[in-house]
C-alpha cells in the first residue's frame, strides 16, 4: 500500500524566502507525481507532474524535483509571495491502480507580507 | 487547460435527505472520474471509481449504497449521498484524468460543500 507524506505540514515564511515543501513516498512503482494548490474552501489546482522517467519540472517560480529511487520529490517556491499562501499537495498514481491517487496530507504554507 | 465543474458548490440539507452533487468535464471526455473526501484541514482521501457504461469501484471502507455514483455519460458523473446525515458532512470533490491510466494531468473540481443539519 502506497503512503505519501509531507512535511513539514505547516510553514511560514517572511515574503522574499525561498520556500521547500517535502513529498516522500513508500512504493517506487508510481507513473508520476503531481504537485497542487489548494486555497481555504477550494478545489485542487494542478502546479506541475513529473513523470516517472523524469527529474525534475520548472514552472516560472516553481521546481519540482523528482528521486524516485529515494521515494522524494521536493517543491521549490522562489522568492516567496503573500499569494502563495496555501496548502500544497503531492500526490502519485501507484502504476497497478491506473489514475488513483494517493495523497500527502498537505504542507500549509503561510507568506507573511 | 482543462476543465472540470461541479454542481452544487454548496448544500445544506437535514438529516435523512438524500443529495446528489454533478460532476462534469467540461471540455475534455473522461471515461474515470474519481470523488473524493476531504475533512476539515485534511488531505483528500478516494471513495470510488467511476467508470463510464459500468459500475463504480468503491475504496475498502466505503459503502457503495450510502454514496451512489452513476457515469451517465463521458461528461457527467452523480454522487449522490442517501440519507445524510451529519457525519457525512464534508468537503466532495472530484478528478478526471485526461488520456489513459496512470499518465496524465488529473484535473479538479472546485468542491461541494455538503452540511447535514
Amino acid at each position: 500500500k502506497q503512503e505519501v507524506t509531507q512535511i513539514p505540514a505547516a510553514l511560514s515564511v517572511p515574503e522574499g524566502e525561498n520556500l521547500v515543501l517535502n513529498c516522500s513516498f513508500t512504493d517506487s512503482a508510481i507513473y508520476n507525481l503531481q504537485w497542487f494548490r489548494q486555497d481555504p474552501g477550494k478545489g485542487l489546482t494542478s502546479l506541475l507532474l513529473i513523470q516517472s522517467s523524469q527529474r525534475e519540472q520548472t514552472s516560472g517560480r516553481l521546481n519540482a524535483s523528482l528521486d524516485k529511487s529515494s521515494g522524494r520529490s521536493t517543491l521549490y517556491i522562489a522568492a516567496s509571495q503573500p499569494g502563495d499562501s496555501a496548502t500544497y499537495l503531492c500526490a502519485v498514481p501507484l502504476k497497478a491502480a491506473g489514475n488513483k491517487l494517493t495523497f500527502g496530507g498537505g504542507t500549509r504554507v503561510l507568506v507573511k507580507p | 487547460g482543462a476543465v472540470v465543474s461541479q454542481h452544487p458548490s454548496r448544500v445544506i440539507c437535514k438529516s435523512g435527505t438524500s443529495v446528489k452533487i454533478e460532476c462534469r468535464s467540461l471540455d475534455f471526455q473522461a471515461t474515470t472520474m474519481f470523488w473524493y473526501r476531504q475533512f476539515p484541514k485534511k488531505s483528500l482521501m478516494l471513495m470510488a471509481t467511476s467508470n463510464e457504461g459500468s459500475k463504480a469501484t468503491y475504496e475498502q471502507g466505503v459503502e457503495k449504497d450510502k454514496f451512489l455514483i452513476n457515469h451517465a455519460s463521458l461528461t457527467l458523473s452523480t454522487l449522490t449521498v442517501t440519507s445524510a446525515h451529519p457525519e457525512d458532512s464534508s468537503f466532495y470533490i472530484c478528478s478526471a484524468p485526461l488520456g489513459g491510466a496512470g499518465t496524465d494531468t488529473q484535473y479538479f473540481g472546485p468542491g461541494t460543500r455538503l452540511t447535514v443539519l
